[in-house]
């Protein structure tokens, strides 16, 4: 089973800065099965970034994924109110089809 | 407009069956794969089963594996999640979510959930 290991947990930054995300898998994955989703509270997951760089219909600019192999990157250029929430990072292999990451709190400084 | 809606959840013992349900509206539903995923309170997501479009080919997490089972009726927009079998550990916000186009395993559009409680 690839395992996704993201980092930091928890993130306190201002609206305005810069945010970097990292999701670490155990094995190598393939870049056009690496996506990340944001969680609002008490709302359903929103696909953010499909492809590990491509952004899903309706995602701002800000947002912006990289890497491949065994390490991913989701990257907030400038953070808004809305985006304070939770970030998922996701895999899919042929087994255990998919898995995700623990997540990553964005948080108000 | 493109729109996911579960129900069917609540409290159940432990032992006990629930069948949850996913009513699809605002697209072509049998030219997609469905997923369920959960969240336990509090925590991350798990991935719990997906169906081909034709339902003809199904997986599901070993931890659900031999007492969940995953269908659908193309007829009426609908997925359905079987749990037989419910343990504490089950207890979670069920989602039913679409796979996007193109074969990139990435969830476009998700219902809003329905809570699952398993408990004596």
């Amino acid at each position: 089973e690839i395992v996704l290991t993201q980092s930091p947990g928890t993130l306190s930054l201002s609206p305005g800065e810069r945010a970097t995300l990292s999701c670490r898998a155990s094995q190598s994955v393939s870049s056009s099965y690496l996506v990340w989703y944001q969680q609002r509270p008490g709302q359903a997951p929103r696909l953010l970034i499909y492809g590990a760089s491509s952004r899903a219909t309706g995602i701002p600019d800000r947002f912006s994924g990289s890497g491949s192999g065994t390490d991913f990157t989701l990257t907030i250029s400038r953070l808004e109110p809305e985006d304070f929430a939770v970030y998922y990072c996701q895999q899919y292999s042929t087994s255990p089809a998919l898995t995700f990451g623990g997540g990553t709190k964005v948080e108000i400084k | 407009q493109v729109q996911l809606v579960e129900s069917g959840g609540g409290l159940v013992k432990p032992g006990g069956s629930l069948r949850l349900s996913c009513a699809a509206s605002g697209f072509t539903f049998s030219d997609y794969y469905m997923t369920w995923i959960r969240q336990a309170p509090g925590k991350g997501l798990e991935w719990v089963s997906y169906s081909t479009g034709t339902g003809f080919t199904k997986f599901y997490a070993d931890s659900v594996k031999g007492r969940f089972t995953i269908s659908r009726d193309n007829a009426k927009n609908s997925l359905y999640l079987q749990m037989n079998s419910l343990r504490a550990e089950d207890t979670a916000i069920y989602y039913c979510a679409r796979r996007q186009d193109g074969n990139n395993w990435a969830f476009d559009v998700w219902g809003q959930g329905t809570m699952v409680t398993v408990s004596s």
